[in-house]
């Protein structure tokens, strides 16, 4: 158990919906990342946050795309009007308690863009 | 730019033959950090071990072993006496100085085979 949870674990939508995707992680941890994975590929680096802050945004981040960690604690990443192309797993990431650079994913949340 | 290859798309062993896991990264820093992580079949990214510039010193871990070679930009990943457990993907990935944005490679995926 890494600490971290995802919800909803899976999500199947419809082209041009949005959805929202929430990462709860157990402790408090300074540094929190979303990541994307496709299928056969290794997790693309989307947007990190310190406490509240977002101090970094992956040129993938579309406008479409917006994440939160509003009290340094949880983080939001929504995506507005998805695509099919959308469709992948994101997961969320905090590094540990000496912030060493290792992070602890959480098991992802699937989306599936019809 | 930070860039991590692992030429190696999938590699299959027959259970207690040994099997080493390719890394390559580029990096214009002095100062980074190599990571190795573990991706099972349920789908969980896990955190195996980090590096930094500095140390060069390979690492043993049980049946895992760790090769640094930075004249080579290698760091590749050595499993002895392979089981069917250690069936998963592995990627490699570097952060540079910060431990900010870290950056995966497109893994390897291991199967042993009993």
């Amino acid at each position: 158990d890494t600490g971290v949870s995802q919800d909803p674990r899976h999500k199947i939508t419809k082209r041009g919906q949005n959805v929202t995707f929430r990462c709860d992680p157990i402790s408090e941890h300074n540094r929190l990342y979303w990541y994307r994975q496709t299928l056969g590929q290794g997790p693309e680096f989307l947007t990190y946050f310190q406490n509240e802050a977002q101090l970094e945004k992956s040129r993938l981040l579309s406008d479409r795309f917006s994440a939160e960690r509003p009290k340094g604690s949880f983080s939001t990443l929504e995506i507005q009007r998805t695509e099919q192309g959308d469709s992948a797993m994101y997961l969320c990431a905090v590094t540990g308690a000496a912030n060493t650079g290792e992070l602890f994913f959480g098991e992802g949340s699937r989306l599936t863009v019809l | 730019a930070q860039k991590v290859t692992q030429a190696q798309t999938e590699i299959s062993v027959v259970e207690k033959e040994d099997v080493t896991l390719d890394c390559v990264y580029e990096t214009r820093d002095t100062t980074y950090y190599l990571f190795w992580y573990k991706q099972p079949p349920s789908g969980e990214l896990v955190f195996l071990i980090r590096r930094n510039s500095f140390d060069e010193q390979n690492e043993i871990s049980g049946r895992y072993s760790w090769n640094f070679q930075k004249s080579t930009s290698s760091f590749n990943f050595t499993i002895t006496a392979s089981q069917v457990v250690d069936s998963a993907v592995y990627f490699c990935a570097l952060s540079e100085g910060g431990y900010q944005k870290v950056t995966f490679g497109t893994g390897t995926k291991l199967q042993v085979i009993p």
